[in-house]
């Protein structure tokens, strides 16, 4: 069981737009920054988002995050077939002081 | 460039022990805190362990707590993690990244290495 809870599955149409929730408490979202990664099957997680909102260079401004108490989200639009991917949400506990995850989300553009 | 190489794991029986490295390249290792993340086949991420760029303080997940030991040797450019008594739920490839924020709040992991699987079976 994830600290951060996430929609198992998501998915839309090639050019349309997903938003995939990530929901925890006071302890971790709702007071440190949310970052998000994109897996790809059988490789390692790649950043998208940091701080909430900010994209590391590369990153498509398709990709963008947000936050509000205790959630965050990632939106992303003009999907391509090439979005198909797992997505993580993360940040850190300061309860636990630990990383926490979500459980992933995969996206399938249909 | 920044590379994380990772490479220890194989198949080990429950309760024995393992060594994992992380050897790192292409940024100045001594000045970063690092992690362990976990992902079980087939599953989510799971993070393990972290230390601050000089060893003065390390946390470990409290499912592996009092089992793994994170440690580091910067004049080596080197992260650990010291396994023992293997249980089979820790099964998992297992990923080294760099802090890429600046305080623990601001966790987010720019860089990954291709990971080591680990096999806990009898």
């Amino acid at each position: 069981q994830s600290v951060l809870t996430q929609p198992p599955s998501v998915s839309a149409a090639p050019g349309q737009k997903v938003t995939i929730s990530c929901s925890g408490s006071s302890s971790n979202i709702g007071n440190n920054y949310v970052s998000w990664y994109q897996q790809l099957p059988g490789t390692a997680p790649k950043v998208l988002i940091y701080d909430n909102n900010k994209r590391p260079s590369g990153i498509p401004d398709r990709f963008s995050g947000s936050k509000s108490g205790t959630s965050a989200t990632l939106g992303i639009t003009g999907l391509q077939t090439g979005d198909e991917a797992d997505y993580y949400c993360g940040t850190w506990d300061s309860s636990l002081s630990a990383g926490v995850f979500g459980g992933g989300t995969k996206l399938t553009v249909l | 460039q920044v590379q994380l190489v990772e490479s220890g794991g194989g198949v080990v029986q429950p309760g024995r022990s393992l060594r994992l490295s992380c050897a790192a390249s292409g940024f100045t290792f001594s000045s970063y805190s690092m992690h362990w993340v976990r992902q079980t086949p087939g599953k989510g991420l799971q993070w393990v362990a972290v230390i601050t760029h000089d060893a003065s303080y390390k946390n470990e997940a409290d499912s592996v707590k009092g089992r793994f030991t994170i440690s580091r040797d910067n004049s080596r450019n080197t992260l650990y993690l010291q396994m023992n008594s293997l249980r089979a739920e820790d099964t998992a490839v297992y990923f080294c990244a760099p802090h890429s924020g600046g305080r623990f709040e601001e966790f987010h992991l720019d860089y990954w290495g291709q990971g080591t699987l680990v096999t806990v079976s009898s």
